[in-house]
């Protein structure tokens, strides 16, 4: 799987908007872009994915550059409980498309 | 139900232990993970299951011992393990195939040491 880059940590104030970014330069076109993210004490849960088009679901969004080398996850208005790592992960659509191979995240702090 | 199951939560094991991790759900996904977790690190992927079978091994050392006995149950046997092991143990599931869209859902974890 392609590599992904993401800032160590973020910091965000509640009920403001988050923007995680994510650079992935040497990404294929045939690799999908997928979130998860890692609450404390719990297993990772899938957030958005998505391949050219911007992405939205009931948490978040997701836009992607026009060159598909960097995205960025929108939390539109942050709570305590977003605070998580959050992964953004490459997943070929071809080979071996069961692996999730995690990079190192961003810690997302919220503040109140 | 949309959840993945682990027993036990937390688990202390000596090196010349047997022990088995149990994974269980019931959202009719075939395909079954195994991920190890250590401090700080992100999960990395030990094994997959698919339809039962064995699909991937990521060279995870013969201590540690996969088994899916159906569809619903997968469970990793651990013998002989050394205290570097320790670590957060995540189960997974998604539908298998090869859509890249199929979400993976994660177990709480089982944490465990080993002295």
């Amino acid at each position: 799987d392609a590599k992904t880059t993401q800032p160590n940590s973020m910091e965000s104030n509640e009920e403001e908007p988050v923007h995680l970014p994510c650079n992935h330069s040497t990404i294929s076109g045939t690799d999908y872009i997928h979130w998860y993210r890692q609450l404390p004490s719990q297993g990772p849960e899938y957030v958005i994915h998505g391949l050219t088009s911007n992405v939205n679901n009931r948490m978040a969004s997701l836009a992607i550059a026009e060159d598909r080398k960097s995205s960025t996850l929108i939390l539109h208005r942050a709570t305590l409980r977003d605070a998580a790592v959050y992964y953004c992960i490459l997943r070929d659509s071809g080979g071996s498309n069961y692996k999730l191979t995690f990079g190192k995240g961003t810690l997302l702090t919220v503040n109140p | 139900d949309t959840e993945v199951t682990q027993t036990p939560k937390h688990l202390v094991m000596g090196m010349t232990n047997k022990k088995s991790l149990k994974c269980e759900q019931h959202m009719g996904h075939r395909a079954m993970y195994w991920y190890k977790q250590k401090a700080k690190k992100p999960p990395e992927l030990m094994f997959v299951y698919s339809y039962e079978k064995l699909s991937i091994n990521e060279s995870v050392p013969s201590r540690f011992s996969p088994e899916c006995p159906n569809s619903s149950l997968l469970n990793l046997h651990l013998h002989a393990l050394q205290p570097e092991d320790s670590a957060l143990y995540l189960c997974a599931s998604s539908l298998p195939g090869a859509s890249t869209s199929h979400e993976q859902f994660f177990g709480p974890g089982t944490r465990l040491t080993v002295l």
